[in-house]
């Protein structure tokens, strides 16, 4: 069975520093890997989706990567700022439509 | 915006009752999904469907019942709520990408 980890669990930076965020999975045949961030209280919202083929997705200051072979995605955050503050979790997608999550990190940043 | 609704987005109810959450959607998408997210567990998934009537079990299935009459609805029934069913719920759908959107979920607290 497919798992996803995401390391830290949470995370705090002060305002304007650049971060990371990984998320890995054990096993490399998915279809497509999606980061989501979700605010408290509220849904997950859709950040960045890379297909299977793809090495990386940017969208304004986030930009994800993929290593399939490797098991492994980053989401990368630009000059941080306090609004960025929420949970971020990675899905990966499987065969027969399946998406499995990791349990997210969760990020504070510090104005 | 995937254009999926939930509702209600709150209940509260008593154990032995039983509750429908109901997931309507506009985009005629195929594929449905009803997650629970609980603290230190994360999304998982309870039953899923693609298509009209056609429908499958997740990893957290009992307990629970679905039905898929039409393409934009998927009920999530509850026969019978136990304590351990308070969560929150959130449906999703899956776009021909495989891109995955979520509801703004249903709190549901079973006393």
């Amino acid at each position: 069975k497919q798992e996803v980890t995401q390391i830290p669990a949470a995370l705090s930076v002060p305002e304007g520093e650049n971060l990371v965020l990984n998320c890995s999975f054990t096993d490399s045949a998915i279809y497509n890997l999606q980061w989501f961030r979700q605010d408290p209280g509220k849904g997950l919202t859709s950040l960045l989706l890379i297909q299977s083929s793809q090495r990386e997705q940017t969208s304004g200051r986030l930009n994800a990567s993929l290593d399939k072979s490797s098991g492994r995605s980053t989401l990368y955050i630009a000059a941080s700022q306090p609004g960025d503050s929420a949970t971020y979790l990675c899905a990966v997608r499987g065969a027969g439509n399946q998406f499995y999550f990791g349990t997210g990190t969760s990020l504070t940043v510090i104005p | 915006d995937a254009g999926i609704t939930q509702s209600p987005r709150h209940k509260v109810t008593e154990t032995g009752t039983p509750v429908t959450l109901r997931c309507h959607q506009t985009e005629n998408h195929r594929y449905m999904y009803w997650y629970r997210q609980d603290p230190g567990h994360g999304l998982r998934l309870i039953h899923y469907s693609y298509g009209v009537k056609d429908t499958d079990k997740g990893e957290v299935s009992d307990g629970y019942s679905v039905s898929r009459s039409k393409t934009e609805d998927f009920l999530l029934t509850l026969e019978s709520a136990t304590s351990s069913q308070t969560s929150v719920y959130f449906c999703a759908i899956s776009e021909a990408t495989g891109e995955l959107f979520f509801g703004e979920g249903s709190r549901l607290t079973v006393l």
